[in-house]
């Protein structure tokens, strides 16, 4: 079972639309935990951190439930341009603190 | 210019050739790592460096080796190439002074083992 689970979708939504992904995590040493965009063969870059108090960045919203160890993101209106797959990263930081990544949540926005 | 450069940025080998990628980077980090991606699998850590004396193997180092020849410079070896590492690699940092957490991908490398 891998350490970072997330349903890889694809979520088809239209514009304007709310849409949230969940992603759990086995372990619960875990101390950090993030959110990247990937647009289509392209890099991965930081979309937002999440922590224990959630944070909200205009039309995104990570919340983080350590008791049943998952985080959750939230895009309010969608847009065109949110199309992409949505990647959850965990650190674990008992040792080597190395990021775990999810395989990714696929995101199509259509007009 | 990129702060994280891999080159090349694509290539297409043959079956037992030996093959190397490069990633540079100006952000002085300390802190550097070697992804592949396969459709459907997500990110695989193959090698990790978190100094220029210190390597570690990731998730799946079989059939890979690296170098740190400094700060800035991590290099990733397939001796022998071979068909299942066709893939997308990519190089990413972090910064050990800023937590470590965030990090910064180079734009890819497109390999193509034949």
């Amino acid at each position: 079972r891998k350490e970072v689970e997330q349903d890889p979708g694809p979520f088809n939504v239209p514009e304007g639309a709310t849409v949230a992904f969940n992603c759990t995590y086995s372990n619960s040493a875990s101390q950090s935990f993030f959110w990247y965009r990937q647009d289509c063969r392209k890099e991965p870059k930081l979309l937002m951190s999440v922590y224990s108090s959630g944070n909200e960045d205009g039309r995104f919203t990570a919340q983080l439930n350590r008791a049943s160890q998952y985080i959750s993101l939230l895009i309010r209106d969608s847009k065109l341009s949110d199309s992409a797959t949505y990647l959850c990263v965990v650190n674990y930081r008992g040792g080597s603190y190395i990021p775990t990544f999810g395989r990714g949540t696929s995101l199509i926005v259509h007009p | 210019d990129a702060d994280v450069t891999q080159t090349p940025r694509n290539r297409i080998t043959k079956t037992g050739k030996r093959i190397m990628l490069e990633c540079s980077q100006t952000k002085g980090h300390d802190r550097m790592y070697w992804y592949r991606q396969d459709p459907g699998l997500g990110l695989r850590l193959i090698y990790y460096s978190f100094d220029v004396k210190d390597i570690n193997k990731g998730e799946i180092s079989d059939g890979y080796s690296v170098s740190r020849q400094a700060q800035a410079k991590f290099s990733l070896s397939l001796e022998s190439a071979i068909p299942n590492q066709t893939a997308l690699y990519f190089c990413a940092t972090s910064d050990t002074l800023a937590g470590g957490d965030e990090q910064f991908f180079g734009p890819g490398t497109r390999l193509t083992v034949l």
